[in-house]
């Protein structure tokens, strides 16, 4: 079955560290583009972070600096480590595939929730 | 950036048909894609490239797109199409839309 699996996400202080997970199961990740989109209690989607099959990555502005993607190819696993993390990265965290190479998203993750507070 | 404007909310009768606007700047230019969330769930595309549908998506889906102005539309809506819907594109980087909630009557 071709699905994304997160994990990783619970509670963290402000200024900490979480590595979110996205296991693929049924495809490649290393060959697709991959992305972490994020989506804020009660609020809209918000695009974070692309992983290209070539290894380029982008960020949001909002996240830039302080969130890192990358990817395991032996583990078919995609990651995103968010590091000094604040209270408005509270959110869930899902990851998604863009099979096509066109800036959409056909396969979505359940999402991983994420809750910085002290 | 590029905006995306979307009603916060739109109602429709039980098989009526229902239309939810996406505005942005020449935004028929671009590929627009729309996603259904409902509670607790992930997103699901579909609608994509402004009028492709992905398999599984009901034909009562369509979508359209044209100047500042795309739009999804959902014909004999049903108690199942209740949810939140999302357009999104691509300008540098993906953008969404704010969503817009659908409430079938």
């Amino acid at each position: 079955e071709v699905q994304l699996v997160e994990s990783g996400g619970g509670l963290v202080q402000p200024g900490g560290s979480l590595r979110l997970s996205c296991a693929a199961s049924g495809f490649t990740v290393s060959s697709n583009y991959m992305n972490w989109v994020r989506q804020a209690p009660g609020k809209g989607l918000e695009w974070v972070s692309i992983i290209y099959s070539g290894g380029n990555t982008y960020y949001a502005d909002s996240v830039k600096g302080r969130f890192t993607i990358s990817r395991d190819n032996s583990k078919n696993t995609l990651y995103l480590q968010m590091n000094n993390l604040r209270a408005e990265d509270t959110a869930v965290y899902y990851c998604a595939r863009d099979l096509h190479r066109a800036n959409y998203f056909d396969l979505w993750g359940q999402g991983t929730l994420v809750t910085v507070s002290s | 950036s590029y905006e995306l404007t979307q009603p916060l909310s739109v109602s429709v009768a039980l098989g009526q048909t229902a239309r939810i606007t996406c505005g942005g700047n020449n935004i028929g230019s671009k590929n627009v894609h729309w996603y259904q969330q409902k509670p607790g769930q992930a997103p699901v595309l579909v609608m994509y490239r402004d009028t492709s549908r992905p398999s599984g998506i009901p034909e009562r889906f369509s979508g359209s797109n044209s100047g500042n102005t795309a739009t999804l539309t959902i014909s004999r809506a049903q108690g199942g199409d209740e949810a939140d819907y999302y357009c999104q594109v691509w300008d540098s980087s993906t953008v969404f839309g704010g969503g817009t909630k659908l409430t079938v009557l």
